[in-house]
């Protein structure tokens, strides 16, 4: 079975820009959270989606969103890109969203901010 | 407050041998769960172990074990072992009970194998 897939690898974009990351869950999986990693430092949560409903944000501005689709594909987007965005970003899907489940990682997109 | 607290930055240990990796939490919540994830160079996260609060065994698998003390707040990760492989960054993380599924991560270790 795949698993946790997120696009792109990697890009590049400027301050003031727009970017819109995806990620598909493994299969069955119905809860999908997203992370950000700087460099150097652990995984900062960001969102929780379960069943297409948001169940958890994590201490980063509005201009950071996200949404889950019908198929618990997800999307996260980042308006008014800062130098400080540039990080390694992932995606973690999970059979349920609590209990020992554990949330299982995509390779990330590492986004670059020049 | 950090929730997480990994004390170690960087480990070097020989081949074959045996490592801990030190993991302390802070959390006031009955139920949480603790996880280990190791992260090599090329950047994917992998899952290793995991340990409820109220399971009454450490946690193993294969050459992974979880040393947790409760009372003291520790959830060690302890590699038996240990090959080239295992070079890798080391992530303690914990879930706390609620109504979302956050982790939230230690600074992390870096685990050196020399051959």
């Amino acid at each position: 079975d795949a698993g946790v897939t997120q696009s792109p690898t990697h890009l590049i974009k400027t301050r003031g820009q727009h970017v819109t990351l995806r990620c598909s869950p493994i299969s069955g999986h119905k809860s999908v959270s997203w992370y950000q990693q700087v460099l150097g430092q652990g995984p900062q949560f960001i969102f929780q989606y379960y069943e297409k409903e948001e169940r958890g944000r994590g201490n980063f501005p509005d201009r950071f969103s996200a949404r889950q689709f019908p198929n618990y594909s997800s999307e996260l987007n980042v308006n008014a890109l800062l130098l400080g965005d540039s990080a390694l970003y992932l995606c973690a899907s999970s059979l349920a969203d609590r209990g020992g489940q554990p949330q299982h990682f995509g390779d990330g997109t590492r986004l670059s901010i020049l | 407050a950090q929730k997480i607290t990994q004390t170690q930055p960087g480990m070097f240990v020989q081949e074959k041998e045996a490592v801990t990796l030190d993991c302390t939490y802070d959390t006031s919540d009955p139920s949480y769960g603790l996880f280990w994830y190791k992260q090599p160079s090329s950047g994917e996260m992998i899952f290793l172990i995991y340990q409820g609060s109220y399971d009454q065994q450490n946690a193993t698998e294969g050459r992974y074990s979880l040393n947790f003390q409760k009372a003291r707040k520790s959830a060690n990760l302890v590699i038996s072992a240990s090959q080239l492989g295992d070079s890798a960054m080391y992530f303690c993380a914990m879930r706390e009970g609620g109504k979302d599924y956050k982790l939230s991560f230690g600074a992390g270790t870096t685990v050196t194998v020399r051959a």
